[in-house]
């Protein structure tokens, strides 16, 4: 079955900077691919996704990345703020967006 | 706009008692909805997948016996854990997807699990 890795456990960025999140899958047949923000004793909380049909989709400060070919995906948010400050989580599916794969997390904490 | 209500949001239950938890779509038809597990300091595991007048079909390591799941309209689910012990813990996810959405899961607030 589909496996999701999200390479940073954690990440610390000044408030200001850029910071990058990346996460690999392992499917060929997964098309959509969700971030979702999970602040502390809450649940998720959906940021931002692209499918299979496009490799970068923006909204305001964030923008994924995708590179099917090496089965990669990530997620870059500029001028971060302290509210960015939560757990990031990658997830695959398939088309058919039933059943989403998640990442293990990025902590995310933007410090003054 | 779409929303999903999960109640109850905490509860703390006896080692091999149960706990119902339920989810409430609002503004929008929940043809499917999955029901995620994250134990302490673990990511979102999937559990099973209910679609309305489909089997639902629970993940490895999920049996019905152990979380039977009821979605018995476009609106409404609700799992229970039953027999609860330690390794039950953790926050119970409901995340129901749109029919006329193209795949966007909206995820409930959570029902926490705490095993004593």
């Amino acid at each position: 079955g589909e496996k999701v890795e999200q390479h940073e456990s954690t990440l610390s960025v000044r408030e200001g900077d850029s910071a990058v999140i990346n996460c690999t899958y392992t499917d060929t047949a997964s098309s959509y691919f969700p971030w979702y923000k999970q602040e502390a004793g809450k649940s998720l909380h959906f940021v931002i996704d692209i499918r299979s049909n496009v490799d970068r989709k923006q909204s305001q400060r964030l923008t994924v990345l995708l590179d099917k070919k090496a089965k990669r995906f990530s997620l870059h948010i500029t001028a971060t703020q302290p509210e960015d400050s939560a757990i990031y989580f990658c997830a695959a599916a398939t088309s058919s967006g039933q059943k989403l794969v998640f990442g293990q997390g990025t902590i995310l904490k933007v410090y003054l | 706009g779409a929303l999903v209500y999960q109640y109850p949001r905490r509860t703390i239950c006896k080692s091999g008692t149960s706990m119902r938890m339920e989810c409430q779509a609002v503004g929008f038809q929940a043809t499917s909805v999955a029901w995620y597990r994250q134990s302490p300091q673990k990511t979102f595991e999937l559990i099973a997948l209910s679609t309305v007048n489909s089997a639902i079909k629970y993940e490895q390591n999920f049996t019905q016996e152990k979380f039977p799941i009821s979605h018995p309209n476009l609106s409404f689910s609700s799992m229970t854990v039953l027999n609860a012990y330690l390794e039950d813990r953790g926050l119970y996810l409901c995340g129901a997807r749109d029919s006329g959405n193209t795949g966007q899961l909206y995820f409930g607030e959570g029902s926490k699990l705490t095993v004593l």
